[in-house]
């Protein structure tokens, strides 16, 4: 089975703090992608990796930034987190261009 | 431009009803994907299909039927005899295949669905 692990479930930070998400998945898939969902928006991409070191912005990347130094490891940063970030943060793996992919369990987080 | 439309924001049926989720789409390309993706209230999205564009057969597994039409642009998605299990989030999504590095998702905006027992 495919593994996806976020490094927290619910994380609470203050306007201006500089926030890491961790993402990591055990299958060896070359893309990665980091979303944020919200009531009645759906899924939206903010950036994706399609190897190490590559990145592409989303639909919505200002405001944040990535980092994947290893395969297995995508993170997303927050540089100086705000209020409108709150939301809950979705990473997702896959193994190809076109195949499916597998999210993990997300991080709410909370930018009071 | 790429869009998934779902229409149903909230659906609530009874325990053994069937029920149809709606998904339409747009885009321009003739090569394509299609996605179902389930998010329970745990919060982690299980991935439930993938059909490819030149894939018309409809699809069952279990109590779950997918028909995809080309012709309306829509890949509709039915439970059959639903559970209270079956309570989600569901998600259709559209990848289209294009040169480059790699291709996205574009997700709708999901229909809940809350089974009654």
């Amino acid at each position: 089975d495919v593994k996806v692990t976020q490094s927290s479930r619910y994380l609470v930070k203050r306007t201006g703090e500089k926030v890491f998400l961790e993402c990591v998945q055990d299958m060896d898939h070359e893309n990665m992608f980091w979303y944020r969902q919200d009531p009645g928006l759906g899924l939206r991409l903010i950036y994706f990796s399609y190897d190490v070191k590559m990145k592409e912005k989303g639909d919505i990347p200002e405001g944040y930034s990535v980092s994947r130094e290893k395969k297995e490891r995508f993170s997303l940063i927050l540089e100086s987190a705000s209020t409108n970030q709150t939301s809950m943060y979705l990473c997702a793996s896959r193994r190809d261009r076109v195949g499916e992919q597998y999210f993990g369990p997300g991080t709410r987080l909370t930018v009071t | 431009a790429q869009k998934v439309t779902q229409a149903q924001t909230e659906i609530s049926v009874v325990e053994k009803e069937d029920v149809t989720l709606d998904c339409v789409y747009e885009t321009r390309d003739t090569t394509y994907y299609l996605f179902w993706y389930k998010q329970p209230p745990s919060g982690e999205l299980v991935f439930l299909i993938r059909r490819n564009s030149f894939d018309e057969q409809n699809e069952i597994s279990g109590r779950y039927s997918w028909n995809f039409q080309k012709s309306t642009s829509s890949f509709n998605f039915t439970i059959t005899a639903s559970q209270v299990v079956d309570s989600a989030v569901y998600f259709c999504a559209l990848s289209e295949i294009y040169g480059g590095a790699t291709n996205k998702l574009i997700f709708g905006t999901g229909t809940l669905l809350a089974v009654q027992p």
